[in-house]
């Protein structure tokens, strides 16, 4: 199974809004909606954003949110904030039941 | 609190064998799915497996199997991975997370055990 596809990276200025794009096929995100979102800070653990497409975990800023439309999940920040600065990657369930991650996307605030 | 206790780094030498562990704490240990993730330097994550330890029912990544074998102890709530043979390849950070019981989500992770081989 390949890896799902993200920008390598993406840049805002504080305040406004990004979205980052994960491209799958019709065996992960467009087969299902268990697409998942991770931030992770160097050094960090990753932390679960948003899980089954759309669903926020408790705790999980509303500046956060995710949708899905065919093939192609997004992850969207709004109100940027320095500490929005890491690396965002998505995941999706596959029909090998298994789970698969995008390459990454690295988020710069400017 | 629900928390996942990693074992601590390792530096190993080629050919040499290995086992680290994940300890759930605060939760069910049976009836989550844990799932273990690599990070290599420089690069993405990647989904190595997962296992459930009510049965130990275990899915390998395909890019894993063969290379890796998963395994839990329900009665102490210990997830293991482990090699037989480490390659310098295998240098990385690995991570265990349990998935939430909806959606297949990573909900909580380890603190990660850094493995370095080197000759």
């Amino acid at each position: 199974q390949s890896a799902l596809t993200q920008p390598a990276s993406v840049s805002g200025s504080p305040g406004q809004s990004i979205t980052i794009s994960c491209t799958g096929t019709s065996s992960d995100v467009g087969g299902y909606n268990y697409v998942s979102w991770y931030q992770q800070h160097p050094g960090k653990a990753p932390k679960l954003l948003i899980s089954e497409v759309s669903n926020r975990p408790s705790g999980v800023s509303n500046r956060f949110s995710g949708s899905k439309s065919g093939n192609t999940a997004s992850l969207t920040i709004s109100g940027l904030q320095a500490d929005d600065e890491a690396d965002y990657y998505c995941s999706s369930y596959t029909s090998s039941s298994t789970l698969v991650f995008g390459g990454g996307t690295k988020l710069t605030v400017l | 609190e629900v928390q996942l206790a990693q074992s601590g780094a390792e530096v190993k030498k080629p050919g040499e064998p290995l086992k680290i562990s994940c300890k759930g704490l605060g939760y069910s240990f049976s009836n989550y799915w844990i799932a273990w993730v690599r990070r290599m330097p420089g690069k993405g994550l990647e989904w190595m497996g997962i296992i459930f330890p009510a049965d130990s029912d275990t899915r390998y990544s395909p890019s894993f199997q063969g290379q890796v074998t998963m395994s839990a102890d329900k009665s102490i709530s210990t997830a293991y991975l482990q090699w037989g043979s480490l390659k310098a390849s295998d240098t990385a950070m690995y991570y265990c997370a349990r998935l939430g019981k909806s959606g297949f989500g990573g909900d909580y992770w380890g603190q990660g055990t850094l493995v370095t081989v080197s000759s």
